[in-house]
């Protein structure tokens, strides 16, 4: 059975904390993504990597980093965490045209 | 850049009822489209796709249409139960490479018993 997790189910942050939010996949996998699902907006592409060492922006990038330092593992990485944005955070890892997600990190910043 | 709309944004039926959502896109040069359903407290899976050369597939109780002209595609789910209720989610793609996937809005389903 396919899997990606992510580390945590929900976190609260303070403002301007560094965040890192982890997910793995066990399907080796070369492309993973982050997104962002806010209501009413579906899901917004954050950051992708199609290798390791690899990142390329999404549609979302600012404010957010990435680090992907082993095939199985990508990092979404908020620098300085802000109120706007507490959202879901979704991980993703796809073979070829099926994306595999994990069960979602619900963060709040306060 | 493609832009993919979705409606209705929430809908209830009865069981047994059937239920169709529908979405639309901009990019005459998307032929990928699938549709993924999340339930409470889970990530998006997978349960449909189309790719262009098709109209119409079909997998049990649900099936998906494409209309290529006019950039619509529709999910028709037939005799609901109270596990279809999920937020749906249409995407549309150019090619089948995730990171070129654009989501719709998503649709929350409901069904009554």
């Amino acid at each position: 059975d396919v899997k990606v997790t992510q580390s945590s189910r929900y976190l609260v942050k303070r403002t301007g904390e560094k965040v890192f939010l982890e997910c793995v996949q066990d399907m080796d996998h070369e492309n993973m993504f982050w997104y962002r699902q806010d209501p009413g907006l579906g899901l917004r592409l954050i950051y992708f990597s199609y290798d390791v060492k690899m990142k390329e922006k999404g549609d979302i990038p600012e404010g957010y980093s990435v680090s992907r330092e082993k095939k199985e593992r990508f990092s979404l990485i908020l620098e300085s965490a802000s109120t706007n944005q507490t959202s879901m955070y979704l991980c993703a890892s796809t073979s070829l045209s099926e994306a595999f997600f994990g069960q979602g990190t619900r963060l709040t910043v306060v | 850049g493609e832009n993919v709309e979705q409606h209705p944004s929430t809908l209830s039926v009865q069981e047994g009822d059937s239920a169709v959502i529908k979405c639309t896109y901009s990019d005459s040069a998307s032929n990928y489209f699938p549709w993924y359903k999340q339930e409470l407290g889970k990530g998006p899976q997978l349960i449909i796709d189309i790719r262009s050369n098709v109209g119409e597939k079909k997998d049990q109780r649900i099936a998906v249409t494409l209309n290529k002209t006019a950039k619509h595609f529709s999910l028709h789910i037939t005799e609901t139960q109270p596990e279809d209720s999920a937020v749906y989610f249409c995407a549309a793609s150019p090619d089948n490479y995730g990171q070129n996937f654009v989501f719709g809005p998503g649709t929350r389903l409901s069904v009554l018993p």
